[in-house]
């Protein structure tokens, strides 16, 4: 089955600084979802990559897939107090997983 | 338009008793998938219903069971509790199956066995 493994398992960084968490995956990636998750709540999406190569933005946060590497990033430029949260990558599984997903990096931001 | 809702928020139970969870997704969603988050395992996925029918099941034990309804509401029941299943439930709504970018996630209903 399909394992997807997040690193850092957690980060703290000063406000303002740039960061970026990693996802990868044990086979090759066709379609990886990024989430956010504040503790203890449900998920917001993020962004989806189907494409290697492919590269999405949406405010300061920019996700890539290297499908030849089987893995995905996540960089936030300037961090704020409100991109503090959990983030999970998630992908299309195998047999009967649906979407598997990532242990999770818990981003600490720091004023 | 209202978002995922899930009933209880928060429930607290006893070894051996069985314990229903409510999600209401999006009005129009047809799929409605539950989700067990706990810190040990993480996010997993527990079965997908689409239009009252189970299409997809994760590998849980059968005391873990589901139904969606003709209005796309849909019930997870979870029988003989267990300790280990003390964790946060989710469950997301999306168009159709499959749709995980059009998938919004409820609250959740953090689930406590003592």
């Amino acid at each position: 089955s399909q394992e997807l493994e997040q690193s850092p398992q957690s980060l703290i960084v000063q406000e303002g600084k740039n960061l970026t968490i990693n996802c990868t995956s044990s086979k090759t990636l066709y379609g990886l979802y990024w989430y956010k998750q504040k503790y203890g709540e449900g998920l917001i999406f993020l962004m989806m990559l189907q494409k290697g190569g492919e590269e999405k933005s949406h405010e300061k946060i920019t996700a890539k897939l290297d499908e030849k590497k089987q893995q995905s990033s996540l960089h936030i430029t300037a961090s704020q107090p409100s991109h503090a949260g959990i983030y999970l990558c998630g992908a299309d599984g195998s047999g009967a997983q649906k979407l598997v997903f990532g242990q999770g990096t818990r981003l600490t931001i720091n004023p | 338009k209202a978002g995922v809702t899930q009933t209880p928020r928060y429930l607290i139970k006893t070894r051996g008793q069985q314990v229903t969870l409510s999600c209401s997704p999006i009005s129009g969603h047809r799929s409605v998938s539950w989700y067990q988050q706990t810190p040990g395992q993480g996010l997993q996925f527990l079965f997908e219903y689409f239009s009252e029918t189970q299409r997809n099941k994760g590998n849980f034990p059968g005391r873990f069971s589901g139904r969606q309804f003709s209005n796309s509401r849909s019930e997870m029941n979870v029988s003989t509790l267990e300790l280990g299943d003390s964790a946060l439930y989710l469950c997301a709504s999306s168009p159709l199956s499959g749709t995980y970018n059009e998938q919004f996630f409820g609250p959740g209903t953090r689930l406590t066995v003592l």
